[in-house]
């Protein structure tokens, strides 16, 4: 049991390239989330999803997209990066909404772009 | 006003001591809190929930007061191993109960 995992660790981009953040729980969440963190500042959600097939935008989504084709799987894409994307990204999953609320997180990708 | 707000810090003690963080959050309809502890460059993990008036667990208590809307986190005898940063997150904000908002954390650091 993996937990929540996310791929790559790290990366390095320039300014206008694309990449693709992979998220992957193993938990059977229904719920699951993307955040950036940056320096001195909380968690802020990017966009998160309530179900397979389904997506919604948090309080950051703007330069960012996110697909859910499968449960287990939250994608997360820039299409055009901007040094302003450069952040720590973590992913989460918890279960349906139900009494208890605890979110499990990702181990984060570290993402600069140049 | 910011949805949660949190003192930075950081909070230097030394081992043993008794230290206390507030955090103070917008949204009055909020119902669940939650503290996570934050390592460095590491992902958040939880460390208490609080559903009522307050949590006890070992050496940390949470306690929460609606009528004011601030919730604390007291830790006992700290430990080298408690230096981290401890994030404040009430249920809700702009997503309803859907997600949670978190605050940008307290830090503390214990020393030898």
């Amino acid at each position: 049991n993996a937990g929540v995992t996310q791929t790559p660790k790290f990366r390095v981009l320039k300014t206008g390239q694309s990449m693709t953040l992979l998220c992957a729980q193993d938990m059977n969440h229904e719920y699951m989330y993307w955040y950036r963190q940056d320096p001195g500042m909380g968690l802020r959600l990017i966009h998160y999803s309530v179900g397979e097939g389904t997506t919604a935008k948090g309080e950051v989504p703007d330069g960012y997209n996110v697909s859910r084709l499968k449960k287990q799987n939250f994608l997360l894409g820039l299409e055009s990066a901007a040094p302003s994307q450069t952040s720590v990204y973590f992913c989460a999953s918890r279960q349906q909404l139900r009494d208890y609320y605890e979110q499990y997180f990702g181990p984060g990708t570290r993402l600069t772009v140049t | 006003r910011k949805e949660v707000e949190q003192d930075p810090g950081p909070f230097n003690v030394p081992e043993g001591a008794t230290v206390a963080f507030n955090c103070t959050y917008s949204n009055s309809a909020s119902q669940s809190f939650f503290w996570y502890r934050q390592d460095c460059r590491k992902e958040p993990k939880l460390l208490m929930s609080v559903y009522s008036s307050g949590n006890e667990d070992g050496r940390f208590t949470a306690q929460l007061n609606r009528a004011s809307q601030y919730i604390s986190l007291l830790i006992r005898d700290s430990k080298l191993s408690d230096s981290a940063t401890y994030l404040c997150v009430p249920e809700g904000g702009g997503t309803g109960r859907r997600a949670l908002t978190f605050g940008s954390g307290t830090r503390l650091q214990v020393q030898p």
